[in-house]
């Protein structure tokens, strides 16, 4: 079973710390990997997306890949009130569905 | 707009009935999908139609019956509603390709009495 697992949370940062979300996943052959943002009561809203190994950067949003270890992570940086959120992970195995993690609550502190 | 969108947004209904939702994309995609998102907020993926064409079908109850009538709409039917099936229904697009970002419409939330 192909499983992407991720921290439910609630993780609470501080505003204008930075925020670390990680999540890992099972199938070695996944191609490609996405970063939602859920709302309360809304729908997930794409913020990034990575292919390659590394990291790939947009504006406060930094998300950072290590196929080897099998994990992917999204940084927030300078965190305000409203990143407060659910982030969810979701990852594409090769030849297979996306499979999207439980999600991560975020938390920022005033 | 551009948009995904899904109607209704809100369904109140009674245990036995049968109910439909309907979904729309103006972004050009080729790929549609149908994903429940229950209580604990876990997003599973149902269905899945390229170009019309079924291509994911998950372990799902053969009460829920997806139509698309063309690239640009997919659309759920419900038959005989169940209490486990109160949850929210978000329809998704993308253009092909494993590799495509998805978009999601704003959400059904189905509430069963």
């Amino acid at each position: 079973q192909k499983e992407v697992e991720q921290n439910s949370g609630p993780l609470s940062v501080p505003e204008g710390a930075i925020a670390s979300l990680n999540c890992t996943y099972s199938d070695r052959g996944s191609q490609s990997f996405f970063w939602y943002r859920q709302y309360s009561g809304k729908s997930p809203e794409l913020i990034m997306f990575i292919y390659s190994n590394g990291d790939k950067e947009d504006g406060r949003f930094t998300a950072q890949l290590n196929k080897a270890s099998q994990y992917v992570s999204l940084l927030i940086r300078d965190s305000q009130p409203s990143d407060s959120a659910t982030y969810l992970c979701a990852v594409n195995p090769r030849d297979d569905k996306i499979i999207f993690g439980k999600g991560t609550r975020l938390h920022i502190l005033p | 707009d551009t948009a995904v969108s899904q109607t209704p947004k809100y369904l109140v209904t009674q245990m036995g009935n049968d109910k439909s939702i309907k979904c729309e994309q103006n972004l050009g995609h080729d790929t549609m999908y149908w994903y429940k998102q229950d209580s604990k907020k876990f997003l599973k993926i149902m269905f899945s139609y390229n170009n019309k064409e079924l291509i994911i079908n998950e372990t799902v109850p053969n009460r829920f019956s997806p139509k698309s009538p063309d690239k640009a709409h997919l659309n759920l039917h419900i038959n005989s509603l169940e209490l486990g099936d109160s949850a929210v229904y978000f329809c998704a697009s993308s253009f092909n390709g494993d590799n495509q970002p998805q978009h999601f419409g704003d959400g059904t939330r189905l509430s069963i009495l």
